[in-house]
């Protein structure tokens, strides 16, 4: 089955750090693939995403781009700040009526 | 309406009592998907619907869960007898067959 692998933390950077924080995949076919974040307390909120090879997906200064020779899909940002600091998962999808294959999630703490 | 609206925010139960959780998806959508996530951040999938019908349940404890989606009305997840494991955050999501998912903001259940 479908199987999503990111790497589990906790991460912890200082504030304006570059991040990444590693995804890759296996699936059937080309799902489309998510980062979701999750602040502390709250729901999951889609961050970005990306539908296709090549595509990139960015929002609030986060960028991911579907690699498919590589099965990746890297979460990337510049310069983080203190409220960039919750869970990351990682997710893939085949639409329609499939779920959502997740990541087993990345706590990221950044420190001012 | 314009999000996944879940119900109750919070519910306590006793080991062995009944737990209902409810979960209003946007509407138009015709996918509707339950993940439950535990302490460790993971999601596990237990089960999808297409409009009324079983999509997926190969994530359900077949003893005590069971969910239904029924016209006009929310659609729930029931456990029957709970067990201390059965303490989660359980989300629901929905879809209206594209590449993105909509989660409501959980029902976190505490079995005591």
């Amino acid at each position: 089955g479908d199987s999503v692998t990111q790497m589990e933390g906790p991460v912890t950077l200082s504030e304006e750090a570059f991040l990444t924080i590693n995804c890759t995949y296996t699936a059937t076919g080309y799902p489309s693939l998510f980062w979701y974040v999750q602040y502390p307390g709250e729901g999951l909120q889609l961050l970005l995403k990306a539908t296709k090879a090549d595509d990139k997906g960015s929002n609030k200064g986060f960028e991911a781009t579907y690699r498919k020779e590589t099965t990746s899909f890297h979460l990337e940002k510049g310069s983080v700040q203190v409220s960039d600091s919750a869970v990351y998962f990682c997710a893939s999808r085949r639409g329609g009526a499939d779920g959502l294959t997740f990541g087993k999630g990345t706590h990221l703490i950044i420190q001012p | 309406g314009e999000e996944v609206a879940q119900t109750p925010k919070h519910l306590v139960r006793g080991e062995g009592q009944k737990a209902k959780l409810y979960c209003a998806p946007i509407k138009g959508h015709s996918y509707v998907f339950w993940y439950q996530q535990v302490l460790k951040n993971e999601f596990k999938f237990l089960i999808s619907f297409q409009n009324e019908n079983v999509f997926d349940e190969t994530g359900m404890p077949k003893e005590r869960f069971s969910a239904k989606c029924l016209p006009n009305s929310p659609c729930s997840l029931e456990i029957q007898a709970t067990k201390l494991e059965d303490s989660a955050v359980y989300f629901c999501a929905s879809s209206d067959g594209t590449a993105e998912a909509f989660f409501g903001q959980g029902t976190r259940l505490t079995v005591v």
